[in-house]
């Protein structure tokens, strides 16, 4: 199936800063999906991203998928203990079937 | 809506013994996953249930089972637990095909000694 590599796996953060995480693959990938998991709890979907150097934005959360849909990354601005958690991304290798990546692990300074 | 939910929420097992991890939806989804994951490794996907009728493996299929015992249900058994095993467990459903986003169960969180 798919393979997606996550960049960095973990990520300290001052409270109030931006930060970047990112997914990459070494084919083209159908689509892109993002999801988050806060400590003891399981993964939540955050958003899918199809279309090539598709942008989208969830409050201070924006994603986007390369012209080449081969990364995608999550940008964060203005980090806030909320954000603590682990991001994954996930790509679909069927109709079915999801491939995730590692993680990136978040902790937030206050 | 309960959504996926999960049973146990913890197990502690000794090596050789056997158990089964239950998981329902009731989102009337077609498709059901079962995921590990460790710490590092991400969610790494055991079998999955593309309809009600069929099983298939997934990347780390090797000493678990699954049955898929009507639209709801999905339970994965363990016949022989190894210390390898010891992990959390996520059951996941989605629409089918087409559809995207999976909803996870809360986990199951298993060691073996």
């Amino acid at each position: 199936g798919q393979q997606v590599m996550q960049i960095p796996q973990y990520q300290h953060v001052q409270e109030g800063e931006d930060f970047t995480t990112y997914c990459n693959s070494s084919t083209t990938l159908s689509n892109i999906q993002w999801y988050k998991q806060r400590p003891g709890g399981h993964p939540v979907f955050l958003i899918q991203l199809v279309k090539s150097g598709e942008v989208k934005k969830q409050k201070r959360l924006t994603f986007q998928f390369g012209e080449a849909k081969k990364n995608s990354s999550l940008h964060i601005t203005a980090t806030q203990t909320t954000d603590v958690g682990t991001y994954f991304c996930a790509a679909r290798s069927n109709d079915y079937k999801l491939s995730f990546g590692a993680g990136t692990t978040v902790t937030v300074r206050a | 809506n309960a959504g996926v939910t999960q049973t146990p929420k913890f197990q502690v097992l000794k090596t050789g013994q056997s158990m089964t991890l239950q998981c329902a939806q009731d989102m009337n989804h077609n498709s059901m996953y079962w995921y590990r994951q460790d710490p590092g490794m991400g969610l790494r996907l055991i079998y999955y249930s593309a309809s009600e009728g069929t099983t298939d493996k997934g990347e780390v299929p090797n000493g678990y089972n699954v049955s898929r015992l009507n639209k709801r249900e999905f339970s994965l058994r363990l016949e022989s637990a190894a210390p390898s095993q010891t992990s959390v467990y996520f059951c996941a459903s989605t629409g089918g095909q087409g559809a995207y986003e999976q909803y996870f169960g809360p986990g199951t969180r298993l060691t073996v000694t």
